[in-house]
């Protein structure tokens, strides 16, 4: 069936950079476009931007251009998103989701920005 | 940006009762090749998101028929017939027709 795995929790200081990852399986990952959802704690869901695995074309929140980079590994069926220059804003839980409808979705990466 | 606006913002239903929430978009969301990208989710407590509903009125697989979806244009509603204890939680609209996509601000379903 199809799965998406996300990396760990991360702690990293203000100004830091960090990467996060999703490995799909149970489908072919260059058939689909890959979302990436930020959830603020205790709101709602934002739409960061998306990666399509077989071209590594991107489509960009404008809010976020700058702030995350898309980027994907064929060989191993991983997605991977980093943000860069971290502020207490960053501070969510992360979602990559199958692209489409998103009837697939990760279990969440929850960062935290704190000295 | 699209801007979606859920109504109402929670909501207080009975075992068995029947829920209805609100989606209104700021734009039309038909898209130029005729379809409409309006999806629902639900959110349990402490999970990802799980999607419900796509293209307006489509129920994802495995999704029971209590679940309904209508809507054009602008306006959307999602119906929740004789809700049941593990419908409990946060419902978003979704828009993927225009850049960049947009969800709804979210209703929280509670039981009374």
């Amino acid at each position: 069936q199809v799965k998406l795995l996300q990396s760990g929790a991360a702690l990293v200081k203000p100004g830091a950079s960090v990467k996060m990852s999703c490995k799909a399986s149970g489908y072919t990952f260059t058939d689909y476009w890959v979302s990436w959802v930020k959830q603020s704690h205790g709101k709602s869901l934002e739409w960061i931007g998306e990666i399509y695995p077989n071209s590594g074309a991107t489509n960009f929140n404008e809010k976020f251009k700058g702030k995350a980079t898309l980027t994907v590994d064929k060989s191993t069926s991983t997605a991977y998103m980093e943000l860069s220059r971290l502020t207490s804003e960053d501070s969510a839980i992360y979602y990559c989701t199958r692209g489409g409808p998103g009837a697939y979705w990760g279990q969440g990466t929850l960062v935290t920005v704190s000295s | 940006d699209v801007v979606l606006t859920q109504t109402p913002v929670s909501l207080l239903i009975s075992l068995g009762g029947q829920a209805s929430i609100s989606c209104r978009s700021s734009q039309s969301l038909v898209h130029s090749n005729g379809n409409t990208y309006l999806h629902w989710y639900l959110q349990k407590p402490g999970q990802s998101p799980q999607l419900l509903i796509y293209q307006v009125s489509n129920r994802f697989s495995g999704i029971p028929d209590r679940f309904s979806g209508s809507g054009s244009g602008t306006d959307f509603t999602l119906k929740i017939s004789r809700v049941e204890p593990e419908d409990l939680g946060v419902y978003y609209c979704l828009q993927r027709t225009h850049n960049p996509r947009t969800f709804g601000g979210g209703t929280k379903l509670e039981l009374k």
